[in-house]
């Protein structure tokens, strides 16, 4: 599978937990985003990254919210001291942009996201 | 602040019909505009990606098309099947491509039988 993979695919965690969550992009795609996404609403734009630098972060990421992509490949996104409001899908994606090599397009590829249950 | 707003919310035909999906955007300097289909509990599919410049995108039974000026696209499904039934979203990069895609709230889908 050369698609974005995400784990686990489910997370069910008590009140004040810690929990991470994986993203694999695509192989050769050098920006990698993490949305979450709440019942009846879009996604809604968390951080990205290009390579290994984190880039932007929205102001949606609090403090409790810390994402990684140490070597520019795989992501990870953690959630300290989990709250029921953290509930939701945690969807990564990845991108070619502004490179060398094959006509980059921008388009953005989802994976199967990470659906939080925060009880 | 970019806004993409899609109307309508919800939206049911029968199965056969030809049917449009709008997308509207407050800031109509833009990089590349997207739709997506998303079935219930799962991600994101991409569909179809507009780059600016373009008018138009085709993929199958599906058309998308893009006016920059008055902040629109719409997505046209053709002969539309069960199988269709899902939640469509369109999102916008805004004019640098350095900026996350913005997603409107999307239009849930039912083709019935």
């Amino acid at each position: 599978d050369t698609g974005v993979s995400q784990d686990p695919r489910h997370k069910i965690t008590k009140r004040g937990q810690n929990v991470t969550f994986r993203c694999d992009p695509i192989s050769e795609h050098n920006r990698l985003y993490w949305y979450r996404q709440t019942l009846g609403q879009g996604p809604e734009f968390l951080t990205y990254f290009q390579n290994e630098a984190q880039l932007e972060k929205s102001r949606l990421l609090s403090d409790r919210f810390s994402a990684e992509r140490p070597k520019g490949s795989f992501s990870t996104l953690e959630i300290q001291r989990t709250e029921q409001g953290d509930s939701a899908m945690y969807l990564c994606a990845s991108s070619l942009d502004r490179t060398s090599g094959a006509t980059p397009t921008g388009e953005l590829f989802f994976g199967e996201g990470s659906r939080l249950t925060v009880l | 602040k970019q806004e993409v707003t899609q109307i309508p919310a919800a939206l049911s035909v029968p199965e056969g019909e030809n049917l449009v999906l709008n997308c509207s955007f407050t800031d109509s300097a833009i990089y590349n505009l997207q739709w997506f289909r998303q079935d219930p509990g799962k991600g994101l599919t991409s569909l179809l990606l507009i780059q600016s410049s373009q008018r138009e995108q085709t993929s199958g039974r599906l058309n998308a098309s893009l006016d920059k000026s008055s902040g629109r696209s719409t997505l046209y499904i053709a002969a539309s099947q069960p199988g269709d039934s899902a939640t469509y979203l369109c999102a916008v990069r805004e004019d640098s491509g350095n900026t996350p895609l913005v997603f409107g709230k999307g239009t849930r889908l039912s083709v019935i039988a």
